[in-house]
């Protein structure tokens, strides 16, 4: 069976504090994996697509990496307004535009 | 601006009742889906449509149900069959071509 799996569930980080959140995955036939934001009531906002293993990619503090079995977004001296929860979805191409998600990372970053 | 409008952002249903919620794009796409989202879970497909007149069943649809006349609409109604409607739904779309999908702000329905 075709699965995500994020880990961890939860991240606490101190202002500065750098990190790694991971993204997990067993499709076949991947066609993209992407990392969404999503603040608490609100739609996911997207950061980032990947397409093929050793594929980097960023954005101000945030750089996502791609190999054949997973995805890390990195994040760099982070700021207390990274707070939320990251999201990694899959399309496998069958049906496009079609995405498979993890359950999500809850990242909290204090001053 | 282009984008995705959803409305209501809350929503409150009777038992037994049936309810539509409302999803507009803007942004040409061909495709667009409905996901829900409820607390310590991923979010899973309800339904989707690539084009105008045909939409599919996506994991979990029993008690949904959907329409798409117009390229730009694409709403969803929770019917009575739907026994655990209270969750978060966000409406999407996609170019098709297996490009990023963009979601809108999402409406929360809750059963009362």
């Amino acid at each position: 069976e075709d699965q995500v799996t994020q880990s961890p569930e939860a991240l606490r980080l101190q202002e500065g504090e750098s990190s790694s959140l991971n993204c997990s995955y067993t499709v076949s036939g991947l066609r993209g994996l992407f990392w969404y934001r999503q603040d608490p009531g609100k739609g996911p906002e997207f950061l980032f697509t990947l397409y093929s293993a050793g594929e980097e990619k960023e954005k101000e503090r945030l750089k996502a990496t791609l190999t054949k079995k997973e995805s890390f977004l990195h994040i760099t001296a982070p700021k207390p307004e990274d707070s939320a929860t990251y999201l990694c979805a899959v399309n496998k191409g069958s049906t496009l535009g079609r995405l498979y998600f993890g359950r999500g990372t809850q990242l909290t970053v204090w001053p | 601006d282009g984008g995705i409008t959803q409305s209501p952002k809350y929503l409150f249903r009777k038992e037994g009742q049936n309810v539509t919620l409302s999803c507009e794009q803007n942004l040409n796409h061909d495709a667009m889906y409905w996901y829900r989202q409820d607390p310590g879970q991923g979010l899973r497909l309800i339904y989707y449509s690539q084009i105008v007149n045909d939409f599919q069943k996506g994991d979990i649809a029993e008690g949904y149900s959907v329409s798409r006349e117009k390229k730009e609409s694409f709403p969803l109604t929770v019917t009575s069959a739907q026994k655990n409607p209270t969750a978060f739904y966000l409406c999407a779309s996609t170019d098709g071509g297996g490009t990023e999908a963009f979601f809108g702000q999402g409406t929360r329905l809750t059963v009362v």
